[in-house]
């Protein structure tokens, strides 16, 4: 399939390592955000997600930050893998939006060196 | 339990032409979605049914519709096609109420 992201912003890192991928998000009435990876051909894939009223969530390997006083989340890999390369994706939804609309952020590219 | 699919999986178009996009939901999923993903951008929501009716729509013109079936599969459809259309389109279902969307692969898009 066609590659997403050709002029995203790029975090390489090398197998093993942590990885650190930062978002900022635009509306402080936010109160749900959401991680998804997107490899190149697929749709995005559920990582992790965090209400407003947490400033932290663990997953498998996977930890969300959210810091509502400057609007920045965060998404840390663990021992990141070859797997683990891909564009990631934070989004917000706005609170009280009756339905599931959710905006996405630009993404980042992670790339893992072997 | 089945994932969301899509198809078809590329389509290839003439600007001013129509084009209808498939979708079939998560298996008890009765909320679905869909978005406009163009290269090297973040998905834009382009609108939301439930219950066959439209409960959201993301800032994409009337030429942009959409259907949603009892069995809540889904259609999207772009009349008038233009060059900036060109992009891959992902349809997303859920639970309503739920804000995690589980997508399908995507149409790509592409009009000449």
């Amino acid at each position: 399939g066609e590659s997403v992201g050709l002029h995203l912003p790029t975090l390489s890192v090398q197998e093993g390592d942590n990885s650190i991928i930062n978002c900022a998000y635009s509306n402080s009435a936010s109160d749900y955000f959401i991680w998804y990876k997107q490899e190149s051909g697929k749709g995005p894939q559920f990582i992790i997600d965090i209400r407003s009223n947490m400033d932290k969530r663990q997953g498998q390997r996977v930890t969300v930050l959210l810091n509502k006083t400057v609007k920045h989340l965060s998404l840390q890999i663990a021992a990141t893998q070859p797997g683990d390369s891909a564009v990631y994706f934070c989004a917000e939804k706005l609170g009280g939006n009756a339905g599931n609309m959710l905006t996405f952020g630009g993404g980042t590219r992670l790339m893992v060196k072997p | 339990e089945t994932g969301v699919t899509q198809s078809p999986t590329h389509l290839i178009k003439t600007r001013g032409q129509q084009v209808t996009l498939r979708c079939s939901s998560q298996s008890g999923h009765n909320t679905v979605s869909w978005y406009q993903q163009a290269l090297g951008q973040g998905p834009q929501f382009i609108f939301q049914y439930y219950r066959e009716e439209e409960n959201g729509r993301g800032n994409f013109p009337p030429r942009f519709s959409g259907l949603q079936f009892p069995n809540y599969s889904s259609e999207l459809n772009v009349n008038a096609l233009e060059l900036d259309d060109s992009a891959l389109y992902l349809c997303a279902s859920s639970l309503l109420g739920d804000e995690k969307l589980f997508f399908g692969s995507g149409t790509q898009l592409s009009v000449l």
